[in-house]
């Protein structure tokens, strides 16, 4: 099962900071927390990734709070085209057992 | 980043045929693996196919049902067998590096229907 909660769902208006929160309230100390997103009828795309600092890339900025028990991920200026599933993943390392598994992830609708 | 192609694309099929699905990978990669998207539902990992020994199939996945190889580092099918309507999903294969907290990177999706 998921050990993420994310809200269903969200709007956000074009121009504007997406901010996605995710829950992982039982994630342990060598587990990561990663994000993808599913644009309607393609593959998941693989977005960012962190362990306990935030982190930035060309695509978002994942923050992970002290604790690690919940993360936020930032799209600084959402698009049309950020319309999309978005699933907040925490895992192990593949050589250390771990496995992506999805839970049901938030719907971001961005709009004009 | 690895770019993933799947064959088919699409297809429709008739029920209690078999359909084989074709991942092919520009790089040479560790792990490779097969999910399932029913209509409307979030990805679910079929199984692991391992280069060179059986794939690791996740629970309520079976190997009649679901055969796979994984005959080199950049290559794996899934046949989907004797299908049913049930079976009507997008099928997608990743892959992973496997040598630490790497990225899983996903290939297109191949949407099948089963009448």
């Amino acid at each position: 099962d998921a050990k993420t909660t994310q809200p269903t769902s969200m709007d956000c208006a074009e121009g504007r900071a997406a901010n996605l929160p995710c829950n992982h309230s039982t994630i342990s100390g060598n587990e990561y927390v990663y994000w993808y997103r599913q644009i309607h009828s393609q593959g998941p795309q693989y977005i960012i990734h962190g362990l306990k600092n935030n982190e930035t890339n060309e695509m978002a900025s994942l923050i992970i709070t002290e604790d690690r028990k919940s993360s936020t991920l930032i799209l600084p200026h959402a698009t049309l085209r950020d319309t999309a599933v978005y699933y907040c993943i925490v895992r192990l390392p593949y050589n250390q057992g771990g496995k992506l598994i999805f839970g049901q992830g938030t719907e971001l609708s961005v709009k004009p | 980043s690895a770019v993933i192609s799947q064959k088919p694309s699409r297809d429709i099929c008739q029920r209690g045929t078999s359909l084989t699905i074709q991942c092919q990978v520009d790089s040479q990669v560790t792990m490779m693996f097969w999910y399932r998207q029913q209509p409307g539902q979030s990805l679910t990992l079929i199984a692991t196919a391992n280069q060179g020994s059986e794939a690791t199939y996740e629970s309520g996945f079976v190997i009649d049902k679901f055969p796979i190889s994984r005959p080199n580092l950049t290559f794996s099918t899934l046949t989907v067998s004797n299908m049913s309507p049930e079976d009507s999903s997008i099928y997608l294969c990743s892959v992973e590096s496997g040598t630490g907290p790497e990225t899983q990177y996903f290939g297109p999706g191949t949407r099948l229907l089963v009448l």
